[in-house]
């Protein structure tokens, strides 16, 4: 079956130190990947996304990410956290043929920033 | 253009009752998706249409549950007689067709008592 696991419901970084973010999908065919990030009472903004080509992708908010085929991995990662950055974080995995907007969502990965 | 619109932010109803949202998507955009948010965990999927036509649902989507999009433009969600397991955040998201990615609305936050 078609999943999303992020293994790591919370996780506290100080401001500036570097972050990754685990998520492991499982899907039968190339699979479109998406990171979403979430703050409070709010919905989804897209941080960036993989469709194909370049296994390392930049998004915005100087996030990027790393599509390993072979681990089925697309961890996220930024070099230094700022405080806004604060928020829930959502891997996804697109499940539909040229439908890229059918998603199965990760449960989050809840990020803390400390000062 | 303002992004995908959701109305209202937020609606408390005692149970039993029914209640509608609206989704208003990017304006440009053919494809609507519905999806439902508890407290703790990641969205999950409950149906989208591809302008008027409802393409697929979900088992999430019980009897309950009805979504329209009559013109191809806005989206409305119907819950009927709902149960206190309906509490959630119902997010909207639309896109173009093809692989391209979705955007969220701000979604509604649903509290039955």
């Amino acid at each position: 079956a078609q999943s999303v696991t992020q293994p790591d419901i919370h996780i506290t970084v100080s401001e500036g130190a570097s972050l990754e973010l685990r998520c492991n999908y499982s899907y039968g065919a190339t699979p479109y990947l998406f990171w979403y990030v979430q703050s409070p009472g709010q919905g989804l903004q897209l941080l960036l996304k993989y469709f194909s080509g370049d296994t390392l992708v930049q998004g915005i908010k100087g996030f990027e990410a790393e599509f390993k085929r072979s681990q089925s991995s697309f961890n996220l990662r930024k070099p230094s956290v700022h405080w806004s950055d604060a928020a829930e974080y959502f891997c996804a995995v697109g499940t539909g043929s040229s439908n890229t907007g059918k998603l199965i969502f990760g449960q989050g990965t809840t990020l803390q920033v400390k000062p | 253009d303002t992004g995908v619109s959701q109305n209202p932010r937020h609606k408390i109803t005692k149970r039993g009752q029914n209640v509608t949202f609206r989704c208003d998507p990017i304006s440009e955009h053919n494809r609507l998706y519905w999806y439902r948010q508890t407290l703790g965990q990641g969205p999950e999927f409950l149906t989208y249409f591809q302008n008027e036509a409802q393409l697929e649902k979900s088992r999430l989507l019980s009897d309950r549950f009805s979504a329209e999009r009559p013109k191809g433009s806005f989206s409305t969600l119907e819950i009927q007689r709902t149960e206190q397991g309906d509490s959630a955040m119902y997010l909207c998201a639309s896109s173009l067709y093809g692989n391209t990615e979705a955007f969220f609305g701000q979604g509604t936050r649903l509290t039955v008592v």
